[in-house]
């Protein structure tokens, strides 16, 4: 089973406008992360935030945190063309040393 | 380069067949996790291993099987009891727990393509 799903399956817009990806789970947890998959690679990380955070930037990226609605958020601001990617959260359920995945978000950015 | 290698980077397996997908990380982590990836969908956690010669079960650990003999090395094995072989499989590393909780990031491998011809 996965413990996360992300909300919208697939998302288009163009380049300048901001893209919002959400993320549901089912457990508590130590943390959640954002990974990026460019077409057929391996995933790159691009934030962690942990559970008694609630909001955290790294560059254009804005991860938020609800605990008690077991959501998350990722806002990438102003792409690009180059974030055109899968974007997956992951989650650490607590009390466990698993990292699982959720389903993902297929994100286009048009020129 | 420090780094996480997986090879080879596409495998075709005969029905019946077992194969050994190979991982290794010179990055001094702990922790080592294997996923299955079928075409649009998230990553599936087949197996992971925390310290060496220790591992547990993921979600679909039947039909595959792992060994930590050594710390860098995390192979998988996907054998002729796994029905539906065919899928991108990834291999990841973290420093694994750090404290009371495992605040680390993974890092991944570039893939394995597995094909049953």
């Amino acid at each position: 089973s996965q413990q996360g799903e992300e909300d919208p399956q697939a998302l288009s817009i163009q380049e300048g406008e901001n893209a919002t990806m959400n993320c549901s789970y089912k457990t508590s947890i130590n943390n959640l992360q954002w990974y990026r998959q460019n077409s057929g690679r391996g995933l790159v990380h691009l934030i962690l935030i942990r559970s008694n955070e609630r909001e955290k930037h790294s560059g254009r990226l804005r991860v938020t945190l609800d605990t008690s609605k077991k959501s998350s958020s990722l806002l990438i601001t102003a792409s690009r063309a180059a974030d055109t990617a899968s974007y997956f959260c992951a989650t650490v359920p607590y009390n466990t040393d698993k990292l699982i995945f959720g389903t993902g978000t297929r994100l286009q950015v048009f020129p | 380069d420090g780094g996480i290698t997986q090879s080879p980077k596409y495998l075709f397996r005969k029905e019946g067949q077992n194969v050994t997908l190979s991982c290794e990380q010179n990055l001094n982590h702990d922790a080592m996790y294997w996923y299955r990836q079928d075409p649009g969908q998230g990553l599936r956690l087949i197996y992971y291993s925390q310290i060496v010669n220790d591992f547990q079960k993921g979600d679909i650990a039947e039909g595959y099987s792992v060994s930590r003999e050594k710390k860098e090395s995390f192979p998988l094995t996907v054998t002729s009891a796994q029905k539906n072989p065919t899928a991108f499989y990834l291999c990841a590393s973290s420093k694994g727990w750090e404290s009371a909780f495992m605040n680390t990031e993974a890092f991944f491998g570039q893939g394995t393509r597995l094909t049953v011809v």
